[in-house]
């Protein structure tokens, strides 16, 4: 079976560019989450998707990110403009139904630096 | 969802058993205990979890106490790929989001 694919793996740019990350989880996955772990730091949710309906965005930054799931399946999830303090790596995580029991499947990650 | 709290650091010598602690005092009768690894430059990687019973599989145990306010994870025979962040998670099934904390950074030595 194959995992959680993202892309790029790695992604600088300067502060106030735009940039976009991708994600395409477990095929036949419902539900969809990106996370932002700042170095040093646990992994911290920003949104999560059912299908392609947003569940939660509640820690999401919505004056500069954003994000998408066209058709319930990729996903991608962008930051415009970029900040310094967004540096970090966002992961992509999926889960087969939205239950306390699913175990959530990561991605490597997306290295943002921004400069 | 209810707070944990894991010692920073930990070191293990290679092939002995790594035991990890975990206390959540505050957690609820309907949360579970869930344990994720992070591997430097990789994604968490799901270990175990469980309810109130303990849990084995193919890569570690997992121990719960009675009263469910701490837990510890054993990995039975560490070896250098087990060097690693451990996250313990009390989750709750009224949704489906980990909320991770800073996580133990176990270092297997050989």
């Amino acid at each position: 079976e194959a995992g959680v694919a993202q892309s790029p793996r790695y992604k600088i740019i300067e502060k106030r560019q735009s940039v976009a990350f991708w994600c395409n989880p477990i095929s036949g996955h419902a539900t969809l989450y990106w996370y932002q772990q700042i170095l040093g730091q646990g992994p911290k949710l920003l949104i999560q998707f059912q299908n392609n309906g947003v569940v939660d965005d509640s820690q999401l930054p919505k004056d500069r990110f954003s994000a998408e799931r066209l058709k319930g399946v990729d996903s991608t999830l962008k930051i415009q403009p970029a900040k310094l303090e967004d540096s970090a790596v966002y992961l992509c995580a999926s889960s087969p139904r939205r239950v306390a029991i699913d175990t959530q499947y990561f991605g490597p990650g997306t290295r943002l630096t921004v400069l | 969802d209810a707070k944990t709290t894991q010692p920073t650091s930990m070191d293990c010598a290679e092939g002995r058993a790594a035991n990890l602690p975990c206390n959540h005092s505050t957690i609820s009768g309907n949360e579970y205990v869930y344990w994720y690894r992070q591997i430097h430059s990789q994604g968490p990687q799901y270990i175990i979890h469980g309810l109130k019973n303990n849990e084995t599989n193919e890569m570690a145990s997992l121990i719960i106490t009675e009263d469910r306010k701490s837990s510890t994870l054993i990995l039975p025979h560490a070896t250098l790929r087990d060097t690693a962040v451990y996250y313990c998670i009390v989750r709750s099934n009224a949704g489906n989001m980990l909320t991770f904390g800073g996580g133990t950074r176990l270092m297997v030595k050989p």
